[in-house]
């Protein structure tokens, strides 16, 4: 059965440090992966997405993913992390169709001044 | 643009009761999606109208939950009647094609006491 799956709760982070969310899958032939964002009280928002080509994928917010077949990862990372990037980040694949997708569990972020 | 919207934000009702929740997409998208996070659990996909027609409504937990979009623009979710397991959060999504981006509104949270 196709999955993706986030190892962290929460993830803690000194602001200006670079951070990393973790999210692995299984998932089918080439894989389709997104990162969503859930700021507070507010919906998700596309933060970026693989498809085919470069496995370093770079997206909104200064976000980038790297896709990494043998490990069948897709972490999120970003280099220097804002306070302001305190959300809850989603990592995505499709099932049965593009936008019909299953979600990992959510990670927390949480960026400490 | 006006982005995806949802009404209510919040809504607390008691079992038995039904509840009806609607979202309003983006001008001009023939796709929308329900999609519900249970109890801190991972986001599910519900149903997916394309226009006025249920492409695929296999995430629909049982016959208590009725989705519709008459004429092909709002949608509406009605739970009947509501059960403790229904409470959580409701999100509505868009998308202009099956294969463009989804946006998704700020959600519903519904709370079934």
């Amino acid at each position: 059965a196709q999955s993706v799956a986030q190892p962290e709760d929460q993830v803690n982070v000194a602001e200006g440090n670079p951070l990393t969310v973790k999210c692995t899958y299984s998932v089918s032939g080439n894989p389709y992966l997104f990162w969503y964002v859930q700021y507070p009280n507010r919906g998700l928002q596309f933060l970026l997405k693989y498809i085919t080509g470069d496995n370093l994928v770079k997206g909104s917010y200064g976000f980038e993913a790297e896709f990494n077949k043998s490990q069948t990862s897709f972490h999120l990372k970003k280099p220097s992390a804002l306070v302001s990037d305190s959300a809850l980040y989603f990592c995505a694949a499709p099932r049965g169709g593009y936008n019909k997708l299953i979600f990992g569990a959510g990670t927390r972020l949480a960026v400490h001044p | 643009e006006a982005g995806v919207t949802q009404f209510p934000s919040h809504s607390v009702i008691e079992k038995g009761q039904t509840v009806t929740l609607r979202c309003d997409p983006i001008s001009g998208h023939d796709n929308l999606y329900w999609y519900r996070r249970v109890m801190g659990k991972e986001i599910k996909f519900l149903l997916h109208f394309v226009k006025e027609s249920k492409q695929d409504e296999s995430g629909m937990p049982n016959n208590r939950f009725l989705a519709e979009r008459t004429g092909g623009t709002y949608s509406t979710l009605k739970v009947q009647p509501a059960e403790l397991e229904d409470s959580g959060v409701y999100f509505c999504a868009s998308s202009l094609t099956g294969n463009s981006p989804l946006h998704f509104g700020n959600g519903t949270r519904l709370t079934v006491t």
